[in-house]
C-alpha cells in the first residue's frame, strides 16, 4: 500500500515563528502536492513538485515555500507564521506514469493531516 | 480555467435511505473527473474516477457516479446508507492536458447518517 506520511498531527506555533511540515511517500512518486484545507473552501492547492528541486506554484503560494531534495521528501515552510495561516494541511502524492509501463489513473494519496495552529 | 461547485455543504439522511450528493463543474476543456471521501480525522482517499469510456462508474464501498457531458455533472449516489458512510465528500477535476497535475477540488458536501 501506498503510505504518506505527515511528521506531526498538530501542532501548535507562534506569530512570527519559522514552521516546517515534512512530507514523505514510499511508493517513489514523482509529483508531490501541498494543499490547506479549511472549512467551507475545501482544499486549495499551496504548492506542488514533479520531480526533485522541481516545484511550481499553486493558487495560494503566498506566505508559504517549499522544498524536495530528494524524491520522497516534500517539506512545505512557513518563514513567518501568521494567525490566519491556522489551518489543516495535507500532502499528497502521485505518479506521473511516463515510465515503467504503468498507467497514470491519476489518484492522489493523501497523508491523515497536519493541523496548524498560530496563535 | 476549472471550476467545481458542490451546492449542498451538508446532506442529513437517515440510515438505509439513498442519497446523491451534486458536483457540477465549468471547464473550456476535457476533464477527467474524481470523487473523494474523507472520513472524520483522516486524509482522502478515492471513492471513484471517471477517465474515459461508460459514464456510470462504480466505486469503493457501493457508492456510483454517473458523469453527464451536457449537463457538466458528476452527482454521487448510494442507493443505501449506512452510518460508517458519515464523512465529508470532495468532488475534483482535472484537465484532460494536464497530467493529472492541476487537480482542483469543490468545497466538499458533508453526509451526516442517522440511525
Amino acid at each position: 500500500d501506498v503510505k504518506v506520511t505527515q511528521s506531526s498531527r498538530y501542532l501548535v506555533k507562534r506569530t512570527g515563528e519559522k514552521v516546517f511540515l515534512e512530507c514523505v511517500q514510499d511508493m517513489d512518486h514523482e509529483n508531490m502536492f501541498w494543499y490547506r484545507q479549511d472549512p467551507g473552501l475545501g482544499l486549495r492547492l499551496i504548492y506542488f513538485s514533479y520531480d526533485v528541486k522541481m516545484k511550481e506554484k499553486g493558487d495560494i503560494p503566498e506566505g508559504y515555500s517549499v522544498s524536495r531534495e530528494k524524491k520522497e521528501r516534500f517539506s512545505l515552510i512557513l518563514e513567518s507564521a501568521s494567525t490566519n495561516q491556522t489551518s489543516m494541511y495535507l500532502c499528497a502524492s502521485s505518479f506521473t506514469g511516463l515510465a515503467g509501463g504503468k498507467a497514470n489513473t491519476g489518484e492522489l494519496f493523501f497523508g491523515e493531516g497536519s493541523r496548524l495552529t498560530v496563535l | 480555467a476549472q471550476s467545481v461547485t458542490q451546492l449542498d455543504s451538508q446532506v442529513p439522511v437517515f440510515e438505509e435511505a439513498p442519497v446523491e450528493l451534486r458536483c457540477n463543474y465549468s471547464s473550456s476543456v476535457s476533464v477527467y473527473l474524481f470523487w473523494y471521501v474523507q472520513y472524520p480525522n483522516q486524509g482522502l482517499q478515492l471513492l471513484l474516477k471517471y477517465l474515459s469510456g461508460s459514464t456510470l462508474v462504480k466505486g469503493i464501498n457501493g457508492f456510483e457516479a454517473e458523469f453527464n457531458k451536457s449537463q457538466t455533472s458528476f452527482h454521487l449516489r448510494k442507493p443505501s446508507v449506512h452510518i460508517s458512510d458519515t464523512a465529508e465528500y470532495f468532488c475534483a477535476v482535472s484537465p484532460r492536458n494536464t497530467g493529472f497535475q492541476k487537480l482542483v477540488f469543490g468545497t466538499g458536501t458533508r453526509l451526516l447518517v442517522s440511525p
